[in-house]
């Protein structure tokens, strides 16, 4: 069946330093994968978009990868701030306009 | 511009009741989604629509019903709620291909007693 995993549920990180979230999943073969933000109470918000033929995106202090052959994703979130700190979930589109989310990881940034 | 706005904002039914939740975007896109969020378990895709008049079943559909009369709004209802029905739900649009850029409305948090 298909699988989308995010790392660790939690992550925390000292302010400055550089956050990096995975997503890994089974049994997709996506045209492309997306990062959303999500605070608490409230819905996600899209942060970047990266194609399938994109090894790298870039937007601001944030940083996607996107490795079809480990099935993998990666987002940088660079300088870190305590404005950072929330749910970053990783999305695919399934062929028929379905979308599967990931669990999300909770970024704390400590000042 | 609203954006994506969900009705209500949080319910308490008793087992058995029905409710309909709505979800009105005047983003003019085609494409809503009704998703819910639990605990552990991450967003999943309850129903969609693909434009007005349409419905399609998402990875959970069970005990839920949705309808698309107007391209501006999407209708869940659950006709006997359940406690397992207890979540937050989400409503969500895009313009479509290539971009599918969802805009999430701010949820609704259910309680069925």
């Amino acid at each position: 069946s298909q699988k989308i995993e995010q790392n660790s549920e939690a992550l925390n990180i000292q302010e400055g330093k550089t956050a990096t979230l995975t997503c890994n999943y089974t049994n997709y073969s996506p045209a492309y994968l997306q990062w959303y933000r999500q605070d608490p109470g409230r819905g996600p918000v899209f942060l970047l978009l990266i194609r399938e033929n994109e090894k790298e995106k870039r937007k601001e202090r944030l940083k996607v990868t996107f490795d079809t052959t480990l099935k993998q994703s990666l987002f940088h979130i660079t300088a870190s701030q305590p404005a950072d700190s929330a749910t970053y979930l990783c999305a695919l589109e399934n062929t028929g306009n379905q979308f599967y989310f990931g669990t999300g990881t909770s970024l704390t940034v400590i000042p | 511009n609203a954006g994506v706005t969900q009705t209500p904002k949080f319910r308490v039914l008793k087992t058995g009741q029905s409710m309909t939740l709505l979800c009105a975007q005047d983003m003019n896109h085609e494409y809503m989604y009704w998703y819910r969020q639990d605990p552990g378990m991450g967003l999943r895709l309850i129903h969609y629509s693909v434009g007005e008049g349409t419905t399609a079943k998402g990875e959970v559909p069970d005990g839920y019903n949705v309808s698309r009369l107007k391209k501006q709004n999407f209708l869940l209802g659950l006709e006997s709620a359940a406690p397992s029905q207890t979540s937050v739900y989400f409503c969500a649009t895009t313009s479509g291909p290539p971009t599918d850029t969802q805009y999430f409305g701010p949820g609704t948090r259910l309680t069925v007693l």
